[in-house]
């Protein structure tokens, strides 16, 4: 079964803008991970960001995570046509990682 | 390194038969995980093993799936009888620990006519 679930479903946007993309959660978690799938590929690993952690940068990501809210953010800044792909968040509950449904992100040249 | 290496790429059975899906995780890892990826369901967790060990595998759909790590380099989805409905993308990963990044093999994608 999913837990995290990503919002919103599809995204279309313009070369150079940046993309959010958001993930909510029902129970508490070690971590959680970002990956990103591009069609017909495997999932490759984002950013991993721990629970007692707030905020992450790697390059032109950047991942927020709230506890409280059980939630997180990912941002995509100056965004290019190569970044287009499936963007998933997975949540570590004591070692059973879950997968939400992902978001469709489309960078328009 | 290879990375994780999943063989065959493509699968295409008849209902009924046996189909046999193999993984080699990334060398010294030492959890891998088999996932099946479909459009309704997403991306699911099917089992995975720590140093060979089964360790969950509640998440097999039914009795016609098993798993087995013979050993550190090889791992074994089996489906057996096949229906239509198992039709997916089967997604070997591997890690260095339980709550570290996951590599993902390219995926076996399965057609069951």
């Amino acid at each position: 079964s999913q837990q995290g679930e990503e919002d919103p479903q599809a995204l279309s946007i313009q070369e150079g803008e940046n993309a959010t993309m958001n993930c909510s959660y029902k129970t508490s978690i070690n971590n959680l991970q970002w990956y990103r799938q591009n069609s017909g590929r495997g999932l490759v690993h984002l950013i991993l960001i721990r629970s007692n952690e707030r905020e992450k940068h790697s390059g032109r990501l950047r991942v927020t995570l709230d506890t409280s809210k059980k939630s997180s953010s990912l941002l995509i800044t100056a965004s290019r046509a190569a970044d287009t792909a499936s963007y998933f968040c997975a949540t570590d509950v004591s070692g059973d990682m879950r997968f939400g449904a992902g978001t469709r992100l489309t960078v328009k040249p | 390194d290879a990375g994780v290496i999943q063989s065959p790429r493509h699968e295409v059975t008849e209902m009924g038969q046996e189909v046999t899906l193999r993984c080699k995780p990334i060398s010294g890892h030492d959890y891998l995980f088999w996932y099946r990826q479909t459009m309704m369901r997403g991306l699911e967790l099917l089992i995975y093993f720590n140093n060979n060990v089964p360790i969950d595998d509640s998440g097999m759909p039914e009795d016609r799936f098993s798993a087995k790590m013979p050993n550190a380099s090889f791992s074994t989805l089996k489906i057996q009888p096949s229906e239509p409905r198992d039709s997916a993308v089967y997604f070997c990963a591997s890690s260095l620990g339980i709550s570290y990044r996951q590599f993902f093999g390219p995926g076996t994608r399965l057609t069951v006519l």
